[in-house]
């Protein structure tokens, strides 16, 4: 069955930089786009980045582009967010979600990442 | 680009009906019929209740139904129960330039 798993949260100071992995398998992952959606705490949910099965185009949020960059290994069935220049307000559980037909159909059960001096 | 508008909660009794909304613009959720609903149980990854407006996933209980009117979708629970305790967020596609946008969610309460 699908799995997506992620990892690499954890906490970081604002400023800072931290990389996010996901992890997936039970599916071909290099035919499927790919999301990162995050979640403040007790908060809603906020798209943050899709990236398509070949790498061929990336979109972003507003509130993260310039700072963050999503990629992916199809070789080790892997997609990452890099997060650079990290602000309180990132502070949130990241998920990601794989994508079918412009729908989060599967989810991962998400990694939280803090930032705090 | 607002977030969708949702009533923060709603209530119901088991075995009761309750239409959860989620009102945007003409350029999301009047635009496209690619609205989703996700139900999240605290301290759980959201699953995926219904997409394109009124599709079900397999699995999900036809308990769980979908509509839309101009820019406001709607999503219906019949026969509530227990389990179905939970958050719910609409969510919209809206456009190559702001993408996806989520709803404010609702929190529903079985009484």
């Amino acid at each position: 069955q699908v799995q997506l798993v992620e990892s690499g949260g954890g906490v970081v100071q604002p400023g800072g930089s931290l990389r996010l992995s996901c992890a997936a398998s039970g599916f071909a992952f290099s035919a499927y786009g790919m999301h990162w959606v995050r979640q403040a705490p007790g908060k809603g949910l906020e798209w943050v980045a899709f990236i398509r099965y070949d790498e061929s185009n990336k979109y972003y949020a507003d509130s993260v582009k310039g700072r963050f960059t999503i990629s992916r290994d199809n070789s080790k069935n892997t997609l990452y967010l890099q997060m650079n220049s990290l602000r309180a307000e990132d502070t949130a559980v990241y998920y990601c979600a794989r994508e079918n037909g412009n729908v989060f159909q599967h989810w991962g059960q998400g990694t939280l990442v803090t930032v705090s001096s | 680009q607002s977030a969708l508008t949702q009533p923060a909660s709603v209530s119901g009794s088991p075995g009761q009906s309750i239409t959860i909304s989620c009102t945007g613009t003409s350029s999301d959720v009047g635009s496209y019929n690619l609205v989703s609903w996700f139900q999240q149980h605290p301290g759980k990854a959201p699953k995926l209740m219904i997409y394109e407006v009124t599709k079900r996933p397999s699995g999900v209980s036809n308990r769980f139904s979908g509509s839309k009117s101009g820019n406001t979708a709607s999503l219906t629970i019949s026969g509530l129960q227990a389990e179905d305790e939970a958050d719910y967020y609409c969510c919209s596609y809206a456009g190559s330039t702001t993408f996806y946008v989520f709803g404010t969610g609702t929190k529903v309460t079985v009484l």
